[in-house]
Formats: C-alpha cells, structure tokens, sequence
C-alpha cells in the first residue's frame, strides 16, 4: 500500500515493558519524524531523521530510542515504558525541499 | 527564537456562520514557510495549505481562504459558509527553510460546528 503507515494502532503495555512502535513510509522521502500528542501540550516532536542513519534528538526525548537502518522504516522504542509515555503517537514523513508532512494514522498508546 | 501562537483554545459556531482561525508567528528568519493542518475527529492529521514568506497573495480554496500578513506576523484561516464537517482541530506551524524541516505548531484551535 501506498503511504505511511503505523502499527500498531492501538497499544496497551505495562510499566517497565519495552514496546515498538513501527512507521514505514513508501514514497521513500527523506525527513522522518515522530510525535507524541497530549491534550494540552499539542504536538510535541520526540526525535527526527533527515535520512537513513542519521537520527537526532527533538523536543522530548527522554525515554525514547529510534533507528532508522533503511530509508523507508522508523521504529521507535521505548525501553521502559512509563505511565507519562501513554499518549498518541504519530510519525510523519515529508521528502527534501517541501516542508510538508504526511502523517500516519497514530498509534494510541496506553501504559498501565 | 520561533514560536507559533493560535490564542483561540476552541471556537464553536453553528453551521453557515463564517469563522476565522488566528495564528500569529514569530521568527527571525527571512525565509521560512507557515503551514495549516487539519485534524477531525477521526484522528488522522491532513496538510491544507503550505505558504513561504515571500508570497503574500491570499489563498482560497473553495470555502477555505488564508490571510497572511508579515507586517502583524499573522497566517489567519478563514472558513466561509461552516458546515458540520469543518468540526476539527486546526493546526499552525512554522518552518525554518534549513535543512532539519522541522515544524514549530501551535497548540491548535477545536472548532466546533453545529447544526
């Protein structure tokens, strides 16, 4: 299929467990990003990739692990998952000189 | 620094009635782009429009128009004629034109359309 796409859609996991979040993305743009959203904080970006292995930090991201070995794919791991991890995550893509994101359908994620 | 400000938390308007969502930016760049995105209820995030700085002319798109004014750092959306549809989440944001690309938003406005 054509287009970004997240799994799983929804995600319930306990304290202190490691979960996966996946992104894969067909049109094999360059910038990949990852965004956790929470009522009242709107999007916050947790870690971005201009391209195959390279990765860099964003706004939040204490807890968090990402890699990205192949263009297409960018997982993120959270190591220990905490209560405060549980959010709504969203990865995105966008190709090199458009600026313009296109986002998965989210991933909700509850840590009991 | 760069910032994006949309002072509306939510809005609620009954179907028919025009509403204009604020956004108002700041930056020290020269050259960067404003965009706004979508969110209904359903979740998924849509991109409505990209606009650099250096393009003034007002966007319209059927019932969807854009204002975008440097002098008062403002990228305000206007819906004409709401319908029930319209009820989402609108975001702003704020792009560098580096290399990062990465996105400054605002925290949103709910808008609400009722019949």
């Amino acid at each position: 299929d054509a287009g970004i796409t997240q799994s799983p859609r929804y995600k319930i996991t306990e304290t202190g467990r490691q979960v996966t979040l996946m992104c894969h993305q067909t049109w094999s743009h360059s910038y990949m990003f990852w965004y956790r959203q929470d009522l009242g904080h709107g999007l916050r970006l947790i870690y971005y990739s201009a391209a195959a292995d390279i990765t860099d930090k964003g706004e939040v991201p204490d807890g968090y692990v990402v890699s990205r070995s192949k263009t297409e794919n960018f997982p993120l791991t959270l190591e220990s998952a905490t209560r405060s991890q549980t959010s709504v995550y969203f990865c995105a893509s966008s190709g090199a000189g458009t600026g313009i994101y296109t986002f998965g359908s989210g991933t909700r994620l509850t840590v009991v | 620094a760069q910032k994006v400000t949309q002072a509306q938390t939510e809005i609620s308007v009954v179907e028919k009635e025009d509403v204009t969502l604020d956004c108002v930016y700041e930056t020290r760049d020269t050259t960067y782009y404003l965009f706004w995105y979508k969110q209904p209820p359903s979740g998924e995030l849509v991109f409505l429009i990209r606009r650099n700085s250096f393009d003034e002319q007002n966007e319209i798109s059927g019932r969807y128009s854009w204002n975008f004014q440097k002098s008062t750092s403002s990228f305000n959306f206007t819906i004409t004629a709401s319908q029930v549809v319209d009820s989402a989440v609108y975001f702003c944001a704020l792009s560098n034109a580096g290399n990062n690309r990465k996105l400054i938003w605002g925290l949103g406005t709910s808008l609400a359309v009722n019949p």
